[in-house]
């Protein structure tokens, strides 16, 4: 099975900070990597397909990038509402796997 | 516009069974897979499996064999996840979540999911 790692498992950040979250893959997923975003007590929300294609609705402040077994969420410039936990999803194999997640919390 | 609309909350004695709906609209029930996904409290997503909404034919991950049944009534445009011999380690929220057009895993719309407590 692969297994997704992401780092960190959590960080402080700033509004208006520039913020890089990293998912690591066991090997190799070409590109079928998925971000989704969190928030307590809510349902996730998808963000992010084929590691770098924004899912309709989503703004273009959050990006990603990676191919392989290494891919990178990044938000240009944080906003109140992206307080959140980020989970990276593979779809390359089977079965799909979860990374453990990343809580983006306010300094 | 997609909506997966899920059951309310549970809570049951350990031994007992529970029975989780998820109504899908806003799409063609068939034409896409249906995932489930656990959480237990502060924890991850774990995906449970997947079941074929054009066949009906189900799929458990490692760990979800046996007192998990994934079902579908087509005729409502309804997924069911059915829990037997309940544990306190079930104690979760479970949501259905429908896949993307060729991919089964991958979820594209999410229900608001569904908190399973057992305790006794």
């Amino acid at each position: 099975d692969i297994q997704m790692t992401q780092s960190p498992s959590s960080l402080s950040a700033s509004v208006g900070d520039r913020v890089t979250i990293t998912c690591r893959a066991s090997q190799g997923i070409s590109n079928y990597l998925a971000w989704f975003q969190q928030k307590p007590g809510k349902a996730p929300k998808s963000l992010i397909y084929a590691a770098s294609s924004l899912q309709s609705g989503v703004p273009s402040k959050f990006s990603g990038s990676g191919s392989g077994t290494d891919f990178t969420l990044t938000i240009s410039s944080l906003q109140p509402e992206d307080f959140a936990t980020y989970y990276c999803q593979q779809y390359n194999s089977y079965p799909p796997a979860f990374g453990q997640g990343t809580k983006v919390e306010i300094k | 516009q997609v909506q997966l609309v899920q059951s309310g909350s549970e809570l049951k004695k350990p031994g007992a069974s529970v029975k989780v709906s998820c109504k899908a609209s806003g799409y063609t029930f068939t034409t896409y897979a249906m995932n489930w996904v656990r959480q237990a409290p502060g924890q991850g997503l774990e995906w449970m499996g997947w079941i074929n909404t054009n066949t009906g034919n189900p799929t458990y991950a490692q760990g979800f064999t046996g007192r998990f049944v994934f079902s579908l009534d087509t005729s409502v445009s309804t997924a069911y996840l059915q829990i037997s011999s309940l544990k306190a380690e079930d104690t979760a929220v479970y949501y259905c979540a429908r896949g993307s057009g060729g991919y089964y895993s991958l979820p594209s719309a999410w229900g608001q999911g569904t908190l399973v407590t057992v305790s006794s």
